[in-house]
């Protein structure tokens, strides 16, 4: 019953430097998204994915890249960390567009750059 | 305008009553509505979705469609202090099944 798996839970970085925030999910989803949430704010869409290949723009992309080489995996990846980037971040799976589209969440990676 | 708004609260119930949380879109083509629940800390849990004009009801949880206006709310009926949470409304945008987007949160304290 792992569902949606983030790693790592909390990492602090220092301006400018990098890092992935690894997401996978084992309930062979199509269906991936990127979301941050800053204190006290709802959820911004960053990046999401309909399948292994095919990766879309959200509401606050800039800053941030992902890829999307298997249904598994959805990897979120800082270049240059700022600290306006400071914030949790959620990964979700969905089983199918629509409708019925119902995410389920990663537990969230708690990010703090400085 | 923001693509989904939701006050932000928070919004005060006594212990059984009924708790109202509203929501406002922009989109005129969405078609998928969602109530996502967030404790303190966790993640967003879904609470109901909606998909037709009208009333979906589930327990104690009655989720309100109104597509003419651009409207989608929450009701909770004989409020509990474990329902005080974030409310999250989440719309589906431009024409994407797939794409979503969240709205601020309401902040709901349910007071003994």
């Amino acid at each position: 019953n792992a569902g949606v798996t983030q790693t790592p839970k909390f990492r602090i970085l220092k301006i400018g430097q990098s890092m992935t925030l690894q997401c996978t999910q084992d309930m062979n989803h199509n269906y991936m998204y990127w979301y941050r949430q800053d204190p006290g704010m709802g959820l911004k869409l960053i990046y999401y994915s309909v399948g292994a290949g095919i990766t879309d723009k959200g509401e606050v992309p800039n800053g941030y890249n992902v890829s999307r080489s298997t249904t598994e995996d959805f990897p979120l990846r800082l270049e240059l960390a700022a600290p306006s980037q400071t914030s949790v971040y959620f990964c979700a799976s969905s089983p199918t567009p629509g409708p019925k589209n119902i995410q389920y969440f990663g537990a969230g990676t708690r990010l703090s750059v400085l | 305008q923001k693509e989904v708004e939701q006050n932000s609260g928070p919004l005060s119930v006594p212990e059984g009553a009924i708790a109202s949380l509203n929501c406002t879109y922009s989109d005129r083509v969405s078609q998928s509505f969602f109530w996502y629940r967030q404790y303190s800390g966790k993640s967003p849990e879904l609470i109901m979705s909606i998909y037709s004009n009208g009333d979906k009801e589930d327990g104690r949880f009655t989720a309100q469609l109104n597509k003419a206006s651009q409207y989608v709310s929450l009701l909770i009926r004989d409020s509990q202090p474990s329902d005080s949470a974030t409310y999250l409304c989440a719309v589906n945008v431009q024409s994407s099944a797939s794409k979503i987007i969240f709205g601020s949160g309401t902040r709901l304290s349910i007071r003994p």
